[in-house]
């Protein structure tokens, strides 16, 4: 049973203009949300995240929106950049269970020059 | 720069042979996690040391065993891989458990790709 999921395994995107990864989760305990990035022959690295008493968080570029009655939460990346191509996973976790991240099966991006 | 070291990056074993992959902190975290990553599959959380408290999850194998002899280094052990434990096998590390800013965020390793001929 997969409580995160990321339906589309992939992306691509041009220069410039915005893209839009999505996540929808199905336990209504979880209450703080990541995304992580992965290049290639790296592990993953921690990108931005949101608790779930926002329904936004920026930082820079990246824009994460948290949509608690629809279980979704998605991560814009404005203007899209070629090094921004990487695969992006959502992570989420309950407070409740302290230590636990379940993790999405990623989104591989690609940004066109 | 602090970070989360795996050795080796790449490691082929023959079906059955024991196996031992390596991690080590400069982070000087508390707690250190093994993840799984089968392809085009979510990291799938094995166990987890906080401090030398061993924590299990339920569907781990039981071919799969874990050391921490001390803060800095953790190992994973399979004692008699077979062709499905060829994967992707990351480590990390978090200060404390907790969300986020609570000192609960996790930083990865390279990972240690795991061939099983």
């Amino acid at each position: 049973d997969q409580q995160v999921k990321q339906n589309s395994p992939s992306l691509s995107v041009q220069e410039g203009r915005i893209s839009i990864l999505n996540c929808d989760y199905t336990n209504s305990m979880f209450d703080y949300f990541l995304w992580y990035k992965k290049y290639p022959a790296e592990g993953p690295t921690f990108l931005i995240s949101i608790s779930s008493i926002k329904d936004k968080n920026e930082d820079g570029r990246f824009t994460v929106f948290l949509n608690k009655s629809a279980k979704h939460l998605s991560l814009h990346i404005v203007p899209s950049q070629p090094g921004d191509s990487a695969v992006y996973f959502c992570a989420a976790s309950s407070s409740s269970g302290t230590y636990k991240y379940i993790f999405g099966t990623g989104t591989r991006l690609k940004v066109l020059a | 720069d602090a970070m989360v070291i795996q050795n080796p990056r790449y490691q082929v074993t023959q079906f059955g042979k024991p196996v031992t992959l390596s991690c080590s902190q400069t982070l000087n975290h508390n707690v250190m996690y093994w993840y799984q990553q089968k392809s085009s599959q979510a990291p799938k959380l094995l166990f987890h040391y906080y401090d030398k408290d061993f924590n299990n999850e339920a569907d781990t194998p039981d071919n799969f065993q874990s050391r921490r002899p001390n803060t800095s280094f953790c190992f994973l052990d399979i004692r008699s891989p077979g062709l499905g434990d060829a994967a992707m096998y990351l480590c990390a590390t978090s200060r404390d458990y907790g969300s986020g800013q609570g000192g609960g965020e996790q930083f990865f390793g390279p990972g240690t790709r795991l061939t099983v001929l």
